[in-house]
Formats: structure tokens, sequence, C-alpha cells
């Protein structure tokens, strides 16, 4: 079925520092990636996304890059700051179910001033 | 334009109880899709509505159910509540849900059964 690996859970760096956090997805038919940001407390957010015809996407100190045929993502974050700490969920959906997304379990970011 | 409006954003209920939550997604979009958080189970897809038609549907039992009126606003209503249906419940839409839509979230009800 599908299921979407995230890695690691958890991920503590320095202010300054880069974070990258990978997902791996399992139905070689998804083909929308998004990541969220979700803040203690808060809705998730949509910071950053990438379809399946394209392999890197940046906005300003967040990039994402896909690798179709080893079927993984991954979020790098340049530059991290304080409020950078947040829980950030990837995700994929399938071919021709768009409102469908399967989450990854997510990794909790934590910058240290 | 405003966001996705979830209502209520808490609920205490007990056993037994049946629930219903509602969303009004973003003036423009109608696909709602509605997803449970709970720490040990992360985020998971309950089932997605567009044109007041269930589209898609994930892995939960038939006590979990929903519906869309013309106006795009969905429900989400579970019957016979159980202990581990306490979760945040998460509701977003897209203009239609097609592929590479993004979803835009609400800030969901958090239900606590008792």
């Amino acid at each position: 079925g599908e299921n979407v690996e995230q890695h690691p859970s958890t991920l503590s760096v320095q202010e300054g520092d880069s974070a990258v956090i990978k997902c791996t997805y399992s139905d070689s038919a998804s083909n929308y990636f998004p990541w969220y940001k979700q803040e203690l407390g808060k809705r998730p957010q949509l910071i950053i996304d990438i379809r399946s015809n394209v392999g890197e996407k940046k906005d300003q100190r967040i990039a994402v890059t896909l690798n179709k045929t080893a079927k993984h993502f991954s979020l790098h974050i340049t530059e991290t700051q304080p409020e950078d700490s947040a829980v950030y969920f990837c995700a994929a959906t399938v071919y021709n179910q768009g409102g469908k997304l399967i989450f990854g379990q997510g990794t909790e970011l934590s910058v240290k001033p | 334009k405003a966001g996705v409006t979830q209502t209520p954003r808490y609920l205490i209920k007990t056993r037994g109880q049946q629930v219903t939550l509602s969303c009004s997604p973003i003036s423009g979009h109608r696909s709602v899709s509605w997803y449970q958080q709970t720490p040990g189970q992360g985020l998971q897809f309950l089932f997605e509505y567009f044109s007041e038609t269930q589209r898609n549907k994930g892995n939960f039992p038939g006590r979990f159910s929903g519906r869309q009126f013309s106006n795009s606003r969905s429900e989400m209503n579970v019957s016979t509540l159980e202990l581990g249906d306490s979760a945040l419940y998460l509701c977003a839409s897209s203009l239609d849900g097609g592929a590479g839509q993004p979803q835009h979230f609400g800030d969901g009800t958090r239900l606590s059964i008792l």
C-alpha cells in the first residue's frame, strides 16, 4: 500500500547550521510532494512543494530535491534560525487521487541559539 | 481571503456518543479532505469530498463518515465514539483536489473522549 517513511524523527542543530530531512515513498505513481511545518498548537502550513517533473525547487532558505528513481525526496534548510523550530512533515499524493495526502511520521527540528 | 475554518475548536465527549465536526473551505475551493492527527499514528487521511461526493477514502471504520454541501462546506461525523478516537481532526481544502494542488489546513478540532 501507500507509505511514506521520514527520517530522522528528531533533529537538533545550532543556529546557522543546515538541516536535512529525508523521505521515501512507496508508490511509484506518486506525483506531488509537499512539505508542511507545524508549530506547537498550530495548523500544518505548506512551506514548499515539488512535482514529479522537477528535480529541485528552492525558496529562499529552503529547498526540496526529488529522486524519482530512488523514490525519495529531501528538505534542506540552510542558515537555520530559532523560529525554524517545529515539526516538519513530508507527504505524497497518488496519481489521480490528488485530494489524498500520505504523510510521513514527522521530524521535530530544534534550532539552538 | 479567509482561511479554512473549523468548528468547534474543542470538544469533550464520552464513549458511545456521536459527534459532528464542521469545515468551511477557502472561498472558491471545492475539494475538502479530512485527516486525523494523533501522537502515535501521525497524520492519517480519512476521506475527501468534491462536488458533494466522496471521492477518496482512507482506512477508517464506517463509524467515520462525512458529507459536503453545495457551498463546499463539509461535515464529518463519528458515531459510537471510542477512547481511541481522541485526536486532532484537521480538514484541508484545495481548488479541486487535482494532482499538484496545494492543500491548506484549518486549525483543527481537538476531540477528547472520556
